[in-house]
């Protein structure tokens, strides 16, 4: 089935440490977005892509980086990981950014321990 | 700027009755989407059900549909028939076509609504 995929499940880290999570998808489509969830919160958007154009949110902390190497992948890269930045990671997609009848489809989240 | 709001943090409901989420919301923009997501525990967020803000009917899905009045910018959601695996995070949604030019197309989300189904 086509779907969006997030790799690993589960992340510790140590503080300081770089990690890298990964999203991939089967659905070709155009933007990915990368979400922060921290316990009992709201998803709060990092950044996104359309296409190869990169957006990011003013206020998403320069510590948060991310690559889309092609169509299909997409990573989030935490450069030095605080215990602030523990929380879940949500990746989606969405065919188009202007046609509103298309939601997201989500992945299953990588839950991020540092430890 | 658009806005979501979730007024109750966790709701209560008896197996088998119904239910009713609240969301408010508040965009200046006049097409936009409404959508609302459950998380379960495991952390996944799954869509439920979409309401568009051109829409002249309210969206159903199963035993979910979605209350929307445009007049009173509410999209509350009702769940029917209430089961054990309906416990979990509510989530309601909006996507606008020009959230201020920057992030156009972003989905934004109220701060959610735990609820729990007793037997």
């Amino acid at each position: 089935d086509a779907m969006v995929i997030q790799n690993p499940r589960y992340q510790v880290t140590q503080f300081g440490k770089p990690v890298t999570l990964s999203c991939s998808q089967t659905l070709n489509h155009n933007v990915m977005y990368w979400y922060q969830q921290k316990s009992s919160q709201a998803p709060k958007l990092l950044f996104h892509y359309y296409d190869k154009d990169f957006n990011n949110e003013a206020d998403t902390p320069d510590n948060f980086q991310s690559r889309r190497p092609n169509t299909s992948f997409c990573f989030l890269d935490i450069r030095s990981p605080g215990l602030g930045d523990a929380a879940m990671y949500l990746c989606a997609t969405s065919r188009d950014q202007g046609i509103l009848i298309y939601g997201y489809t989500f992945g299953s989240g990588t839950r991020l321990t540092v430890v | 700027a658009q806005k979501i709001t979730q007024t109750q943090p966790g709701m209560f409901v008896q197996e088998k009755e119904a239910v009713t989420l609240d969301c408010t919301y508040d965009t200046s923009d006049p097409s936009y989407g409404l959508f609302w997501y459950k998380q379960p525990s495991s952390g996944e967020m799954i869509f439920l059900i979409y309401q568009g803000s051109y829409d002249q009917q309210n969206a159903t899905e199963g035993r979910y549909s979605l209350n929307f009045q445009k007049a009173r910018k509410s999209a509350n959601l009702v769940i029917s028939a209430s089961q054990l695996g309906d416990s979990a995070m509510y989530f309601c949604a909006m996507r606008d076509e020009n959230d201020g030019g920057t992030s156009y197309g972003k989905l934004t989300f109220g701060q959610g609504t735990i609820l729990t189904v007793h037997p």
